[in-house]
C-alpha cells in the first residue's frame, strides 16, 4: 500500500503566491522526510529535508512544516515563481534496519505557477 | 552538493538487444545505490537496491534475470536490461546514498530507454 500519501495531485498558483503541498505517513519508524523537485526529463533533485526532532525547517523560500503527532508534513513555497513549475515529491525513509535509506515516495504534485 | 551521473542520457535499441546503464557517484563513495523506473506523470518506482560487493535486492515483481545490477565499486553501479522489449521503454533513474547522519539520497539525471 502507499506508505506516503501526497496531495494535491496538481496545483496552480499565481506568481507571488504561496504553494502548499501536503503529505501524510503511517510508519512511525520513518525518521527522515525529504522533498524532491523534478523537472521534465530530469532526475529528482533534493530540495529540503527534515527530521522529526524539529517542527519546521526553512531554506530560502522553501519551508517544511512537520507534525509528528498527526504524522503529516508539508512543503510551503513562498513567493512562488514560474521557475518553480515542476513536479514535487515528498518521501520518507528510516535510518535503521535492513531498509536503511530506502525512500518511500508520494505520488507527486505537479505545480504550475502562472506569471 | 553530492553529484551523481548517469550514462547514457538516452538510448534507442532494437528489440532483443541488451542495454547497459551506468550510475556513478562523482564526489562521494556510495555503498548503496538504488535503481528506479519512472513512467510519464507517475512517481518513482523502486526496482532494486544495489550494495557494493554483494547481490542486489530486487523489489517484488522485478525480474532479476532481466534487469541485471552490478555494484562493483564504491562509485559505480550498472543496470543491464537484457533482451529488451518495447514494454521496457521507460525513464530509468539511479540514486546514491550518502551515508552519514542524514543518509541523504542523491539522484542521477536519468536515462531514457526506447526499445523499437
Amino acid at each position: 500500500q502507499q506508505q506516503v500519501k501526497q496531495s494535491p495531485q496538481s496545483l496552480i498558483v499565481q506568481k507571488g503566491g504561496i504553494s502548499i503541498i501536503n503529505c501524510a505517513y503511517e510508519n512511525t519508524a520513518f525518521d527522515y522526510f525529504p522533498w524532491y523537485q523534478q523537472f521534465p526529463g530530469k532526475g529528482p533533485a533534493l530540495l529540503i529535508a527534515i527530521r522529526p526532532d524539529v517542527s519546521e525547517k526553512k531554506e530560502g523560500r522553501f519551508t517544511i512544516s512537520f507534525n509528528k503527532s498527526a504524522k503529516q508534513f508539508s512543503l510551503h513555497i513562498m513567493d512562488s515563481q514560474p521557475g518553480d513549475s515542476a513536479t514535487y515529491f515528498c518521501a520518507a525513509s528510516r535510518g535503521r534496519g535492513s531498509t536503511l535509506g530506502r525512500l518511500y515516495f508520494g505520488r507527486g504534485t505537479q505545480l504550475t505557477v502562472w506569471p | 552538493g553530492a553529484v551523481v551521473s548517469q550514462h547514457p542520457s538516452w538510448v534507442i535499441c532494437k528489440s532483443g538487444t541488451s542495454v547497459k546503464i551506468e550510475c556513478r557517484s562523482l564526489d562521494f563513495q556510495a555503498t548503496t545505490m538504488f535503481w528506479y523506473r519512472q513512467f510519464p506523470k507517475q512517481s518513482l518506482m523502486l526496482m532494486a537496491t544495489s550494495n557494493e560487493g554483494s547481490k542486489a535486492t530486487y523489489e517484488q515483481g522485478v525480474e532479476k534475470d532481466k534487469f541485471l545490477i552490478n555494484h562493483a565499486s564504491l562509485t559505480l553501479s550498472t543496470l543491464t536490461v537484457t533482451s529488451a522489449h518495447p514494454e521496457d521503454s521507460s525513464f530509468y533513474i539511479c540514486s546514491a546514498l550518502l551515508a552519514g547522519t542524514y543518509n541523504e539520497q542523491f539522484f542521477g539525471p536519468g536515462t531514457r530507454l526506447t526499445v523499437l
